[in-house]
């Protein structure tokens, strides 16, 4: 079964970088290009919001509204992907979830199956 | 950018049928899946492509999305369906997740 897990720094200071490790357990990232892999949050009290993907190769895509502060990366070698988030602030206080991104053979029906936890992350001033 | 609706809340009776719609422009000609999250677990994906059910997932559920308007169908709603649900779909590349719906069984 696999299983994914986020860990980091659970506080950050405004205007810090914000950086996530996602472990992948019972799987290998390497799997197939059939599998992306990504970050979502979900600040307290709001909706979800999709930060962006990456695949084992390094091809990445992000949400137009983080682009700038926002990249993702992935270590085959450790079975794991990363986020980093520059110039922090209060609004990026949020539940991070790294998850999988199936890429079925339909275009654009793409689905997240596999959901780590979450962590929690506050921005402190 | 784009933009999916969802009813805050739906309310149901155990044993009832609960709906939960989401709203986009030409949503039908894209595919709809479904989360569902409840307080200090891992999300679940309940449906994908519109219509499907992961392996493991209840026949309760159902999708269907046609329009500019997806929904998702909990028959025989049980107290354990109680959560947060959320739609999803690609635009330009781009996830985009519906405002959510908190369903309360009743």
């Amino acid at each position: 079964q696999l299983q994914l897990q986020e860990s980091g720094p659970r506080l950050v200071k405004s205007s810090e970088t914000l950086s996530l490790t996602c472990t992948v357990s019972g799987g290998s990232i390497i799997s197939s290009m059939s599998y992306y892999w990504g970050w979502i949050r979900q600040p307290p009290g709001t909706g979800l919001a999709w930060i962006g993907s990456i695949s084992y190769t390094g091809t990445t895509y992000y949400n137009p509204s983080l682009k700038s502060r926002v990249t993702i990366s992935v270590d085959t070698s450790n079975n794991q992907f990363f986020l980093r988030l520059n110039s922090v602030t209060a609004a990026d206080t949020a539940l991070y979830y790294c998850a999988r991104l199936a890429l079925p053979a339909l275009p654009d029906s793409n689905y997240f199956d596999y959901w780590g936890q979450g962590t929690l992350v506050t921005v402190s001033s | 950018s784009y933009e999916l609706s969802q009813p805050p809340s739906v309310s149901v009776s155990p044993g009832q049928t609960a709906s939960i719609t989401c709203s986009g422009d030409k949503l039908g000609d894209k595919y709809a899946c479904w989360y569902q999250l409840k307080p200090g677990q891992s999300p679940v994906l309940v449906i994908f492509q519109n219509t499907r059910r992961p392996s493991g997932i209840p026949g309760r559920f159902s999708g269907s999305n046609s329009g500019n308007t997806a929904t998702l169908t909990i028959s025989g709603t049980q107290a354990m369906d109680e959560a947060d649900y959320y739609c999803q779909a690609w635009d330009s590349s781009t996830g985009v997740f519906g405002t959510g719906t908190k369903v309360t069984v009743l």
